[in-house]
């Protein structure tokens, strides 16, 4: 069973830049999965990120898209989120998930980030 | 890229039925397939339906997913409401240009 765990600073000053960690245990980056980011602005919807697969290539939400930027590390079975420039429309719990056959099958329990000014 | 859109809230009594509808701004409903998840605070996310209308292990079939093309909308229904299906639901989908849109979310209260 693949679980998703995520980590990092839960505040981030605003024009400072967020990352993200997610360890990945029960799987390993296939062939067959891509490895995303998602967030929730606190009272609003879902927002896609992005994604990240096994070969290291990687696609981004147009509107994020000349902010972040996302890598994996396969020996540590982990892939990572950094986004910057944040400002307060940044707050957000974010979740790390994998997407199989375009489903997010697993998620991670997800972590607040504030962005402080 | 487009937009599904969700109606912001429903609600109904427990042991009654209640559908939720998706509908694509642009591109056909049923051109990629469509998923729902259910989130609850505090909790991650977890589907319901994938690809249209399969339900995961685990998720009773009280949950069904229906795709019409004519209303380009996309519906999730659950039929013999419980307390525990009070959440949001999410839809989401695809393209070639995009890997993935949510829909705007729907809460549903079981009043």
């Amino acid at each position: 069973q693949v679980q998703l765990q995520e980590s990092g600073p839960g505040l981030v000053k605003a024009s400072g830049t967020l990352s993200l960690i997610c360890v990945i245990s029960g799987d390993s980056f296939s062939h067959s999965s891509w490895w995303n980011w998602v967030r929730q602005p606190p009272g609003r919807g879902l927002e896609w990120i992005g994604e990240i697969n096994y070969e290291g290539r990687a696609n981004y939400n147009p509107s994020l898209e000349s902010r972040v930027s996302m890598s994996r590390d396969t020996s540590k079975n982990q892939f990572s989120l950094r986004l910057t420039s944040v400002t307060a429309a940044d707050t957000a719990i974010y979740f790390c998930a994998r997407l199989v056959s375009r489903n997010f099958d697993s998620w991670g329990q997800g972590t607040l980030v504030t962005v402080s000014s | 890229n487009f937009v599904l859109t969700q109606p912001p809230s429903v609600s109904e009594s427990p042991g009654k039925t209640v559908t939720i509808s998706c509908t694509r701004s642009s591109g056909s409903i049923d051109a990629n397939f469509v998923q729902w998840y259910k989130l609850r605070p505090g909790s991650a996310p977890t589907t319901v339906i994938y690809e249209d209308s399969q339900r995961p292990s685990g998720v009773p079939d009280r949950f069904s997913g229906s795709v019409d093309r004519y209303s380009n909308t996309a519906s999730l229904t659950i039929s013999g409401l419980m307390p525990e299906d009070e959440a949001d639901y999410y839809c989401q989908s695809y393209d070639s240009d995009i890997p993935c849109v949510f829909g705007t979310g729907t809460k549903l209260t079981v009043l």
